[in-house]
Order: structure tokens, then sequence, then C-alpha cells
């Protein structure tokens, strides 16, 4: 595709049940980027991937939170037994250039 | 203390006028990024500056790296322009954003 995209646009769980984001990166670009924005608060980094460099997953809040990525290709954020606090939009951008993805709003009931 | 801070947090301006959001950063950056973010919207990257200045229509940003600060203009600013302007650096691999400009061009 001609950009990033993620998936689900939108995922509504229930507290303590796992969640699987998805975010399809531009073909070629290897470094890929995951945030977070809260609801009126701004973008806070959580993992960096650079080719197959090991990511640096300094962002990442708990150890509830984990990210794969294979390669250049697809990357999967995992956010286990989840909490209110976990709801945002999850936004992944590839590249240096910051090329966003649409997001993906997780709501924790 | 956040290592990007930006002025103002909220901007309301008549269609037409002059617009100026302003970036600090208090780290050592590579690069700057503006980026503009609609209600509802995704964000899109407007600018990447690591000096001097760049124009892209009716947008101007600006960039001084001894004072740590960037300027981004809205010349002749139109109701389309509302939404939320974001100031992002690179350092290393890490970026730090700002919290945003909350711009709302009336007509």
């Amino acid at each position: 595709g001609a950009g990033v995209s993620q998936s689900p646009s939108n995922k509504v769980t229930e507290k303590g049940k796992d969640v699987e984001l998805r975010c399809d990166p531009i073909s070629g670009h290897t470094a890929l980027y995951w945030y977070r924005q809260r609801l009126g608060q701004g973008l806070e980094f959580l993992i960096y991937f650079q080719g197959n460099s090991a990511p640096d997953k300094s962002g990442l809040p708990s150890d509830r939170f984990s990210a794969e990525r294979t390669g250049e290709s697809v990357s999967t954020l995992t956010i286990q037994r989840t909490q209110q606090e976990d709801s945002a939009v999850y936004l992944c951008a590839n590249d240096r250039d910051q090329l966003f993805g649409p997001g993906t709003r997780l709501t924790v009931l | 203390k956040n290592e990007v801070e930006q002025s103002p947090q909220n901007l309301t301006a008549q269609e037409g006028e002059f617009i100026t959001i302003n970036c600090s950063y208090s780290v050592g950056i590579s690069a700057l990024h503006w980026l503009q973010q609609h209600p509802g919207g995704g964000i899109v990257s407007l600018f990447m500056l690591s000096s001097g200045k760049k124009k892209h229509g009716r947008l101007i940003a600006t960039i001084n790296i001894q004072e740590k600060h960037s300027s981004l203009h809205i010349t002749a600013s139109h109701p389309r322009d509302s939404a939320v302007y974001i100031c992002a650096v690179r350092s290393g691999n890490q970026f730090y954003f700002g919290t945003g400009t909350s711009l709302t061009v009336i007509p």
C-alpha cells in the first residue's frame, strides 16, 4: 500500500483481556515506531524497531506491553491483562520521516 | 520538565490572520518535525527540519539550532487549517513530542 495501515481501527475490550494491535508499514522502510496518545494528551513513545537490531523498548510503560516485528514487515503490539488506563489511541509510524498510520483507538471498559 | 515545550496551547484566529506557533526544546536533536492532527483524524507530517527554513504553500517552518527553537507560521489562515499542531524532535532513536497547539480559525 501507499501508506502505513493499522488494524483494527477501533477496539473495545473488557478489563483483564489481552489485545493485539497490528501495524502494516510501508514496504522498504526499515524503522518503525509505536506511540500512545491518551485523550487530551501528547504522544508518548513506546517502542522503536530498526531492521534486525534489538528494539528500543524504553518507552513501554509496563511488562504487560510487548511488541514484535519480523524484519521489515508487520509489527504487532500486544497488551496483556488490559487496564482502563490503557485506553488510548495507539499509533505506529514508519521511518525517520514519521509517516503515521491512522491509529487504533483502544477502549478498555 | 518536558523535553519539548510548545506555545500557545490554544489559539483562535480570524480567517486571513497570520499565525505563529512556537516550539522550544532542551535536548540535542538531529531533526525537528511539525505534525498536524485533525479532530478524529490521523497525524500528518508537515515538515522535517534540521536547519534554516522550509516553505510549503501557506506554511513556513523555521529552526534556530543555537537557540533550540522552532516556529511554524501559517499565512492567510483558513478554517481548514483548524487542527492540533505538534512539534516533535528526534534525539538519537527517540522522538519527543510537545503537547500540541490547538488552532481554531473562525470564518
